[in-house]
């Protein structure tokens, strides 16, 4: 099974790109790369979901290395309003692995705060 | 279109007592998966219903067992509570056709004294 790491925490300000890399050496071949955001008190909300290469939304871009043993969320120019919690997910929820071993791994998350 | 709907938002329950909890998903999702989610251990995947069948199970105890109905809602129990239990339990529902494009309720917190 996939683990995942991820920094702790980040600081920023307003108006930077903020790049935010996950770790996930054993990574198999039918697993996703997604990210969610959480605010306190909330559930996560999706931000973006790879594959391979380079995927790019309204609000973010996830870059994945030929290798996918990592992965990089990109937000471009963050507002206060990005203060939380990003987590990284690795697996296939679809994929049957069958036994009692879960196959979907959340990272720690990431505490990015946005500073005016 | 509504999003995923939790209940109840709180609950406190005492040692060895066992709780359901329940969840509704979007309207035409087929998959809900289940999640527990503490300061310690972040968040962990429990599992995962797809048109009725329980499809993945992550590793937790026998005591926690969840089921889904044919309109795709689904009920999470857990029996014989510990303190360990405290913690906010998500649900989120998808396509369940691949991928992790997961839409999250916002939980139910539970408390065990």
């Amino acid at each position: 099974l996939a683990k995942t790491t991820q920094p702790i925490s980040m600081d920023s300000y307003e108006g930077q790109e903020v790049n935010i890399t996950c770790s996930h050496n054993n990574i198999a071949t039918n697993d996703y790369i997604t990210w969610y955001q959480q605010f306190p008190s909330q559930g996560p909300r999706f931000i973006i979901q790879g594959y391979k290469t380079k995927v790019t939304n309204e609000v973010a871009s996830l870059f994945i290395p030929a290798d996918r043993k990592s992965s990089t969320l990109s937000l471009p120019r963050v507002s206060l309003s990005d203060t939380a919690v990003y987590y990284c997910l690795v697996g296939d929820l679809a994929m049957n692995y069958g036994g009692s071993q879960g196959n979907l791994i959340f990272g720690k998350g990431t505490k990015l705060s946005v500073k005016p | 279109k509504a999003g995923v709907t939790q209940t109840p938002r709180y609950l406190i329950k005492t040692r060895g007592q066992q709780v359901t909890l329940s969840c509704s998903p979007i309207s035409g999702h087929r998959s809900v998966s289940w999640y527990q989610q503490t300061p310690g251990q972040g968040l962990q995947f429990l599992f995962e219903y797809f048109s009725e069948t329980q499809r993945n199970k992550g590793n937790f105890p026998g005591r926690f067992s969840g089921r889904q109905f044919s309109n795709s809602r689904s009920e999470m129990n857990v029996s014989t509570l510990e303190l360990g239990d405290s913690a906010l339990y998500l649900c989120a529902s998808g396509t369940g056709t691949g991928g992790n494009k997961l839409h999250f309720g916002n939980g139910t917190r539970l408390t065990v004294t």
